[in-house]
């Protein structure tokens, strides 16, 4: 098992470009999740999804879309690029019972000039 | 917010000792989780203790959960160099999504 792979692990953006960040587990796992990581704010919930064809908004989903088509992919989509959005992003996944530890991938660093 | 508080925000110990890290949370959970991150990695779960439990052991790790004083502690004993990192709890207040709310975290460091 790979586990959650995100891709890619790093990147630099212009103000206003758009980039989608990738993000696979092959766990079999229902539920997927994105935060993001700023310094002195712990992990912040940017969406969620607890299966195909079903999303939700987290705590700070404002610039961000996602979509979930298959049970193993979860793309994070940045439209328009600010500088607000330079952040450290990790993907996670869990099987749907609340009882499940969280996989985290390994994260993808992004810089927004 | 229902993100949690942790403090320490930092703790430095010498490689032996102990470490106690501390989490209080807001309102009723279903569960709490701590995690560990190693630095530029991502977080990787180390025990999850249940609403109805009060302490759990998992090899030099224990926990504590008080429901009356919403509070959670992680102590970690016989520290050793490899134990730093920073250390998370986090938070699942139950309902159909289950989702986690993690607090700011300490910052660990064993010296050898």
């Amino acid at each position: 098992n790979a586990g959650v792979t995100q891709t890619p692990k790093f990147q630099v953006l212009k103000t206003g470009q758009s980039m989608t960040l990738q993000c696979a587990q092959d766990m079999n796992h229902e539920y997927m999740s994105w935060y993001r990581q700023d310094p002195g704010m712990g992990l912040r919930l940017i969406h969620y999804s607890v299966g195909a064809g079903i999303t939700d908004q987290g705590e700070v989903p404002n610039g961000y879309n996602v979509s979930r088509s298959t049970t193993e992919d979860f793309p994070l989509r940045l439209l328009s690029a600010a500088p607000s959005q330079t952040s450290v992003y990790f993907c996670a996944s869990r099987g749907l019972e609340n009882y499940n530890e969280q996989f985290f991938g390994p994260g993808t660093r992004l810089t927004v000039l | 917010s229902q993100q949690g508080e942790e403090d320490p925000q930092a703790l430095s110990i010498q490689e032996g000792e102990n470490a106690t890290m501390n989490c209080s949370y807001k309102t009723s959970i279903n569960n709490l989780q701590w995690y560990r991150q190693n630095s530029g990695r991502g977080l990787v779960h180390l025990i999850l203790i249940r609403s109805n439990e009060r302490e759990k052991h998992s090899g030099r790790l224990r926990v504590t959960l008080d429901t009356s004083k919403k509070s959670s502690s992680l102590l970690i004993t016989a520290s050793r160099a490899a134990d730093t990192a920073s250390y998370f709890c986090a938070m699942n207040y139950g309902g159909s999504q289950g989702n986690l709310i993690f607090g700011k975290g300490t910052k660990l460091s064993v010296k050898p």
